[in-house]
């Protein structure tokens, strides 16, 4: 089936400073990507829809400032968390959508912001 | 807020019985999936069920789907402890960005040897 990954799977960071995630589709191109985040025993919530070559939607009460996202290829998105803080602590997981076929999710990557 | 509920929110069982795992949903939908998440992990996808459909089965899983009520249930038969996880359903929603999903609140299941 598709592979999604994502790196890094754990980054450990100062509040205040910036971290980077990435999400690659390995053998598909996909045009749409998604980042959800998920909080320590809850569900996952979408964050914002990563197009290919234009901007990003955003979903509501997200900042589109502190989260930027790019995607710049066919083949990878990248999250970006600015000004870090501990409460941005969590899970972060990407997908992608192989076009007719169900969407593929990344392994997740675990921040924790000191 | 769109997101679906599960019900129960954790279920724990011993190794050879059933489980069952209720979904409710608030929009029309195209097709409904259920993932399974072990802890601190990514989502495995285990079975999509489209919309004009009823029943689905996949090994030992069942999935059901009822439109209109807006409700799924997930059924494992002959669980096992290394179905141990926590258990998503998903939907799109009819007239939005078909590709965008919206998760349920998840049902934690343990099961016991």
């Amino acid at each position: 089936g598709a592979v999604v990954s994502q790196h890094p799977s754990r980054v450990i960071c100062k509040s205040g400073t910036s971290v980077k995630i990435e999400c690659r589709s390995l053998d598909f191109q996909a045009t749409t990507m998604f980042w959800y985040r998920q909080f320590p025993k809850q569900s996952l919530m979408l964050m914002a829809t990563s197009n290919e070559g234009s901007k990003a939607t955003y979903e509501q009460g997200v900042e589109k400032d502190k989260f930027l996202i790019n995607h710049a290829s066919l083949t990878l998105s990248t999250l970006t968390v600015t000004s870090a803080h501990p409460e941005d602590s969590s899970f972060y997981i990407c997908s992608a959508r192989v076009p007719g076929y169900e969407q593929y999710f990344g392994p997740g990557t675990r921040l924790t912001v000191t | 807020s769109q997101q679906g509920e599960e019900d129960p929110q954790a279920l724990s069982i011993q190794e050879g019985e059933n489980a069952t795992m209720n979904c409710s949903y608030k929009t029309s939908i195209n097709n409904l999936q259920w993932y399974r998440q072990n802890s601190g992990r990514g989502l495995v996808h285990l079975i999509l069920i489209r919309s004009n459909e009823r029943e689905k089965h996949s090994g030992r899983l069942r999935v059901t789907l009822d439109t209109s009520k807006k409700s799924s249930s997930l059924l494992i038969t002959a669980s096992r402890a290394a179905d141990t996880a926590s258990y998503f359903c998903a939907t799109d929603a009819v007239g939005y960005n078909t590709d965008k999903l919206i998760f349920g609140t998840g049902t934690r299941l343990q099961v016991f040897p």
